[in-house]
């Protein structure tokens, strides 16, 4: 089946450091990839996506692209701030079957410091 | 303002209780999930459904029930059967394929705690 790993937290950095968050998937087909981020008491919110290969997503600074010769969608942001800690999820999704399942990987905290 | 609307946010069942938990939403989607999302193991799909009248069971189905009588509606039910229910419990909604863009859109959360 589906699955998705990211790299485990918590990452701690300063502000203005560079971030990288890994991620890799497993699929069957030709899923669309998202990140999602997740602020501390709430429910998720749409970061950025990437529907097939070669395509680059970005948001807010961050950005991920869609490599399918590596299975990955890492997450980079030039130059994190404060406000940028949070959970973040890498996901997938199966539109097999006319369905739109996501599959998300175990999340990735990220905690920026001063 | 389009969105889902979970509630309550916060609730708490006693051991034997069934408890339903809302979720609404105004964005036309055909299609709803409910996640339920557990310290470091990420979100589990719970059930969903494409269309109204029709849900399929997702990962852990097991001591969780649904309806969909309408577009709007997704209710979760969580019985007496589950035997770990205290987590936080996600519902989320989309377009389905052919649609357009079809990115999940996730209400804020209910956290249920058994007592």
């Amino acid at each position: 089946g589906d699955s998705v790993t990211q790299m485990e937290g918590p990452v701690t950095l300063s502000e203005e450091a560079f971030l990288t968050i890994n991620c890799t998937y497993t699929a069957t087909g030709y899923p669309s990839l998202f990140w999602y981020v997740q602020y501390p008491g709430e429910g998720l919110q749409l970061l950025l996506k990437a529907t097939k290969a070669d395509d680059k997503g970005s948001n807010k600074g961050f950005e991920a692209t869609y490599r399918k010769e590596t299975t990955s969608f890492h997450l980079e942001k030039g130059s994190v701030q404060v406000s940028d800690s949070a959970v973040y999820f890498c996901a997938l999704s199966d539109e097999t079957g006319g369905g739109n399942k996501l599959t998300f990987g175990t999340g990735t905290q990220l905690k920026v410091e001063l | 303002d389009g969105g889902i609307t979970q509630s309550p946010k916060y609730l708490f069942r006693k051991e034997g209780q069934n408890v339903t938990l809302s979720c609404e939403q105004n964005l036309n989607h055909d299609a709803m999930y409910w996640y339920r999302q557990d310290p470091g193991q990420g979100l589990r799909l719970i059930y969903y459904s494409q269309i109204v009248n029709d849900f399929q069971k997702g990962d852990i189905a097991e001591g969780y029930s649904v309806s969909r009588e309408k577009k709007e509606s997704f209710p979760l039910t969580v019985t007496s059967a589950q035997k770990n229910p205290t987590a936080f419990y996600l519902c989320a909604s989309s377009r389905t394929p052919g649609q357009g863009d079809t990115e999940a859109f996730f209400g804020q959360g209910t956290r249920l705690t058994v007592v």
